[in-house]
């Protein structure tokens, strides 16, 4: 079945570092990928999303490649801030019946002052 | 307000209590679906709905039952509960189809099983 492979956390940077947080999948056909993010106590939040091969998503300073040679979906920003600090999910969504994204588990971001 | 609700926030309840969590919609989508969310392991679905007399389950639907009670509501119900229940639930909506692939989250419901 589909899957979703992200790197592993905790990732911990400083003010203004430049984020890279790999995603790859694995899938038929060419799914949506999204990008979710999760702040604090809060719920998932639609950070970005990209539809077909070479589509960038991008939303507050994040951006994301659909890369369909090599199955990935990497997240990027120049310069992160200490309001950046959440955990991350990278996702497709399924072409079958249900429609289900498919998550990564996620990785959890640090920005240190 | 919020488009997508969900009560109780929190909820502590003991093995083998019946427990509801309830999830509204303000967002007129069709389809609806309940996720569960463990440390380290993403969130994996439930169930779903398409409208209110379409009812799927999802990869992991052992415990758990499903009501749609209207467009805009769907309640998930844990029979007899137990620990390995605890989690943090969401419920999340979609348009779905040719209007729109993107899911919209609730802000969870902390459930712990005693």
């Amino acid at each position: 079945g589909d899957s979703v492979t992200q790197m592993e956390g905790p990732v911990t940077l400083s003010e203004e570092a430049f984020l890279t947080i790999n995603c790859t999948y694995t899938a038929t056909g060419y799914p949506s990928l999204f990008w979710y993010v999760q702040y604090p106590g809060e719920g998932l939040q639609l950070l970005l999303k990209a539809t077909k091969a070479d589509d960038k998503g991008s939303n507050k300073g994040f951006e994301a490649t659909y890369r369909k040679e090599t199955t990935s979906f990497h997240l990027e920003k120049g310069s992160v801030q200490v309001s950046d600090s959440a955990v991350y999910f990278c996702a497709l969504r399924d072409q079958g019946g249900s429609e289900k994204l498919v998550f990564g588990k996620g990785t959890k971001l640090t920005v240190n002052p | 307000d919020a488009d997508v609700t969900q009560t109780p926030r929190n909820r502590i309840t003991k093995t083998g209590k019946r427990i509801m969590l309830e999830c509204s919609q303000t967002k007129g989508h069709d389809r609806m679906y309940w996720y569960r969310q463990d440390p380290g392991l993403g969130l994996r679905l439930i169930y779903y709905s398409f409208d209110v007399k379409d009812i799927n389950k999802g990869e992991i639907s052992d415990g758990y039952s499903v009501s749609r009670q209207a467009q805009a509501k769907f309640s998930l119900s844990l029979e007899s509960a137990i620990p390995n229940q605890t989690a943090l639930y969401f419920c999340a909506t979609s348009g779905g189809g040719a209007w729109g692939d993107t899911q919209y989250f609730g802000p969870g419901t902390r459930l712990t099983v005693l």
